[in-house]
């Protein structure tokens, strides 16, 4: 079983939709949270990151974390073409070394 | 621009050839991380670097190895390689092992043939 699990769609919306992406995991000794964007296999864009749980906003983006179900998600409001992307969840433990591990990634197209 | 550089962006190659990858890291930041990034297999951890000295590994092959410079640049080498190591290779930079969020470059793509 993977330590990260993310649907890899492919997801297609409508633009201006609320778009919800969500990973889960199993190991509990994750603290962190990231999400990032890759557009056509670039190096990945870090979205939002949080270390606790509940919501964090920025802009059209929420991330939300509950960590007593080991789920996380990000929603897009008002979704944009140019949001059209692979989003990557990343999940790092609060110890020296900080590697993180990555979900598959769930591609995103928003259709104008 | 995270400001992570890497260097070359493209790599063709041949099997059981010997290739080296370079990183700067963010200003300031002390903290390399290595991860690959094949079509079948997502990103996977290789290896840490902080301030020269190794920190962790990841899935990282015995016939590739890293180090960190004093300038903090890095560099990951390749060996023997074979048709199953054709992957992108991404790095990523922090400001040390107690902060979290991770700046990745460009990327190098790697073709062996």
């Amino acid at each position: 079983q993977k330590e990260v699990e993310q649907d890899p769609g492919p997801l297609s919306v409508p633009e201006g939709a609320i778009v919800s992406l969500n990973c889960t995991y199993s190991n509990s000794a994750f603290q962190y949270f990231m999400w990032y964007r890759q557009y056509s296999r670039k190096g990945p864009e870090l979205l939002m990151y949080t270390y606790s749980s509940g919501n964090k906003e920025d802009g059209r983006f929420t991330a939300q974390v509950d960590k007593s179900s080991k789920y996380i998600s990000l929603f897009i409001r008002d979704s944009q073409p140019s949001d059209s992307a692979t989003y990557l969840c990343a999940m790092g433990v609060s110890t020296s070394g900080s590697r993180l591990t990555f979900g598959e990634g769930t591609q995103l197209t928003v259709n104008p | 621009d995270s400001g992570v550089t890497q260097t070359p962006k493209h790599l063709i190659t041949a099997t059981g050839q010997r290739v080296t990858l370079r990183c700067s890291p963010r200003s300031g930041d002390l903290s390399v991380y290595w991860y690959q990034q094949s079509l079948d297999q997502g990103l996977q951890f290789l290896i840490h670097y902080y301030n020269g000295e190794e920190r962790a590994k990841g899935n990282i092959l015995e016939r590739f190895s890293a180090q960190q410079f004093p300038d903090l640049h890095s560099e990951l080498n390749l060996s023997s390689l074979e048709l199953g190591d054709s992957a992108l290779y991404f790095c990523a930079s922090s400001g040390g092992p107690g902060s979290y969020t991770q700046y990745f470059g460009p990327g190098t793509r790697l073709t062996v043939l």
